[in-house]
């Protein structure tokens, strides 16, 4: 079973800073990772995806996230917050083979961008 | 290719009544999902289909819930005997089979009064 852990439910930051959101999985086979933004009322829109390939991923909109096998981790970055960043982002892991399989997801992190 | 598709995007019902949910997945992606939301969690599976068949039903679907997938294009997903902890957002997305990743659609928000 894979299971991820999102640690802070929110995160302020101001304009311009650094943000780093934290996700933590465990999976007893190589897994996928995803993270996806999710905007009041709307669906989920993926950000960036890391399917064994590169440990480091590049997303849209200038976000990143590196997938350290060592730490479990797969913590998303973005240099330089906007305000447009705001909004609710959720950490998922399915199984790593197969094409896309079911994911389960974090609980979310909800990120506040203080001008 | 508008993506995939789901209505009602809000439904208010009473309490005791069966809803029933469509979801329009992009075309030609054979795997279906459904997940639940409820409010401050993250989505939940609920159950998939590949193509017309049901591959995986979650513990969460109950018996009060069913969903189809004939001729594996459209789904729906009823909801009987609707009860206040049923109220959600009901999200679904597909995938093409070899894909590694899914596409949300907007979501189906339900409130039972």
């Amino acid at each position: 079973a894979q299971s991820v852990t999102q640690l802070g439910s929110h995160v302020s930051v101001s304009e311009g800073a650094l943000v780093l959101l934290r996700c933590n999985y465990s999976s007893s086979v190589p897994p996928y990772l995803f993270w996806y933004v999710q905007y009041p009322n709307q669906g989920l829109q993926l950000l960036l995806k890391y399917t064994s390939a590169a440990t480091l991923v590049k997303g849209i909109n200038g976000f990143e996230a590196e997938f350290k096998k060592s730490e479990t981790s797969f913590h998303l970055t973005k240099p330089s917050a906007h305000m447009s960043d705001a909004a609710e982002y959720f950490c998922a892991v399915s199984l790593g083979s197969g094409g896309y399989q079911k994911v389960t997801f974090g609980t979310g992190t909800k990120l506040q961008v203080i001008p | 290719d508008t993506g995939v598709s789901q209505n009602p995007r809000h439904k208010i019902t009473k309490r005791g009544q069966n809803v029933t949910f469509r979801c329009d997945p992009i075309s030609e992606h054979n795997r279906l999902y459904w997940y639940r939301q409820t409010l401050g969690q993250g989505p939940e599976f609920l159950t998939y289909f590949q193509n017309e068949a049901q591959l995986e039903k979650s513990r969460l679907l109950s018996d009060r819930f069913s969903a189809e997938r004939p001729k594996g294009s459209f789904s729906t997903l009823e909801i009987q005997r609707t009860e206040q902890g049923d109220s959600a957002m009901y999200l679904c997305a597909s995938s093409p089979r070899t894909g590694t990743e899914a596409f949300f659609g907007q979501g189906t928000r339900l409130t039972v009064v």
